[in-house]
């Protein structure tokens, strides 16, 4: 079956360190990842996502994300957070197992920023 | 240009009424999805839609919850006999096949 595993349901971070976000997929065929971030009170948006080609993407606001194929990972990375970077994000994957098209989201992570 | 719409964005309803919720997805998008959102929680996913195939209704938490899709394009959300339980907000996206998911602001359901 094809799922997804955000480790921290919470990662406080202090403003200016580095933080990473973890996101494993368990999955026998080829996927689509996906970050979404959720601000306070909004909508959700897409951050960044990987289909094909190089392994590391760039996203919106100063994140990326490296995909591991071998360790089944799609980690979310910033070098340096700002209180505006307070929110949900969302890992999200996507496939085709068994004739069946799947999107399937991670329970998310809540980052908080603190000053 | 315009994104996903959802109405009414909220919707207050005493137990046991039946609500509907309406979602315009983006022009051109095949797929469309419904997800509800509790206080605090993830995603949990309800129904997904793609093109003229049957959809998938394998989240669709109980026999009072049905969704269509009308014409390729406006999906609408059925809950019968709401009750406390279905409280929280209930989301719409649409995207093509494959795609990242373009959201709508939301339906903000208070069953009292």
């Amino acid at each position: 079956a094809q799922s997804v595993t955000q480790l921290d349901s919470q990662v406080p971070v202090f403003e200016e360190a580095p933080v990473e976000l973890r996101c494993n997929y368990s999955s026998s065929v080829s996927v689509y990842l996906f970050w979404y971030v959720q601000y306070p009170n909004q909508g959700l948006q897409l951050l960044l996502k990987y289909l094909s080609g190089s392994t590391l993407v760039k996203g919106i606001n100063g994140f990326e994300a490296e995909f591991n194929k071998s360790q089944t990972s799609f980690h979310l990375r910033k070098p340096s957070v700002h209180i505006s970077d307070t929110a949900e994000y969302f890992c999200a994957v996507s496939g085709r197992i068994g004739g069946t098209y799947k999107y399937i989201f991670g329970t998310g992570t809540r980052l908080k920023v603190l000053a | 240009g315009a994104g996903v719409s959802q109405s009414p964005s909220n919707k207050v309803t005493e137990k046991g009424k039946d609500v509907e919720l309406r979602c315009d997805p983006i022009s051109g998008h095949t797929a469309l999805y419904w997800y509800r959102q509790s206080l605090g929680q993830g995603l949990e996913f309800l129904i997904y839609f793609q093109g003229n195939s049957a959809p998938d209704k394998s989240g669709l938490p109980s026999d009072r919850f049905s969704a269509e899709r009308t014409g390729g394009s406006v999906s609408t959300l059925t809950i019968q006999r709401t009750q406390q339980e279905d409280s929280a907000v209930y989301l719409c996206a649409s995207s093509l096949v494959y795609g990242e998911q373009f959201f709508g602001p939301g339906t903000r359901l208070t069953v009292l």
